[in-house]
């Protein structure tokens, strides 16, 4: 089985940097993915890591240590629109390429 | 748009009764997934297809579930005699062949807006 690990709510500042974290336990790992979801849409993916460090998207970096079975995304500069939940989610080998993921953490912008 | 497309995107439907959710997936991927996801929970994974062929179904798919892919196109995904416990949003997700460690094809999921099923 596999264990993903993640704050079920956050809250920031608008102009803020925030970060969130992921911890999982997997055998297999074959790489982390971060996906964002407004409410009533469909999850709209961010960020890809496989390797250790971190990968930058703009405002968006994440980072990985497989050693340590954690993952964290870091929002800059948040903007309002940035409120929504981020998915972590977790890729095995021979697994077709299917997701799991942890339950969300809700982020909360406040002016 | 060129997107996952899915249908309808609500059904409301009474208990004991039947229903079916179809998905488009974009038309070069040949993978398709079928996800479910309730109020402040991730999705979770109910089953793909490989072209036409199902090769993962989770052990949340009871029985009343079946997923059909016939031409390794479009998806349905039928709930028999449906309970209120079924309410939630049923996601499909499609992704290209291969995955490369590097490079444009990271091998994510793109997924559709959602059926969402209402069982009164």
């Amino acid at each position: 089985g596999q264990n993903i690990d993640q704050p079920t709510e956050m809250t920031a500042t608008e102009g803020a940097i925030v970060q969130i974290n992921c911890t999982y336990q997997t055998s297999g790992f074959n790489g982390l993915f971060w996906y964002q979801q407004h409410a009533g849409e469909a999850p709209t993916f961010l960020s890809y890591n496989v390797l250790d460090g971190l990968e930058e998207k703009g405002r968006f970096s994440s980072f990985l240590s497989r050693s340590k079975g954690y993952s964290y995304l870091l929002l800059k500069e948040l903007q309002m629109k940035d409120s929504a939940s981020y998915l972590c989610a977790v890729r095995r080998l021979r697994e077709g390429g299917k997701l799991i993921f942890g339950q969300g953490t809700e982020l909360s912008v406040k002016p | 748009d060129t997107g996952v497309s899915q249908d309808p995107r609500h059904k409301i439907t009474k208990r004991g009764q039947n229903v079916t959710f179809r998905c488009d997936p974009i038309s070069e991927h040949n993978r398709l997934y079928w996800y479910r996801q309730t109020l402040g929970q991730g999705p979770e994974f109910l089953t793909y297809f490989q072209n036409e062929a199902q090769l993962e179904k989770s052990r949340l798919l009871s029985d009343r579930f079946s997923a059909e892919r016939p031409k390794g196109s479009f998806s349905t995904l039928e709930i028999q005699r449906t309970e209120q416990g079924d309410s939630a949003m049923y996601l499909c997700a499609s992704s290209p062949p291969g995955v490369m460690t590097s490079g444009a094809n990271t091998g994510e999921l793109f997924f559709g807006e959602g059926s969402r099923l209402t069982v009164l």
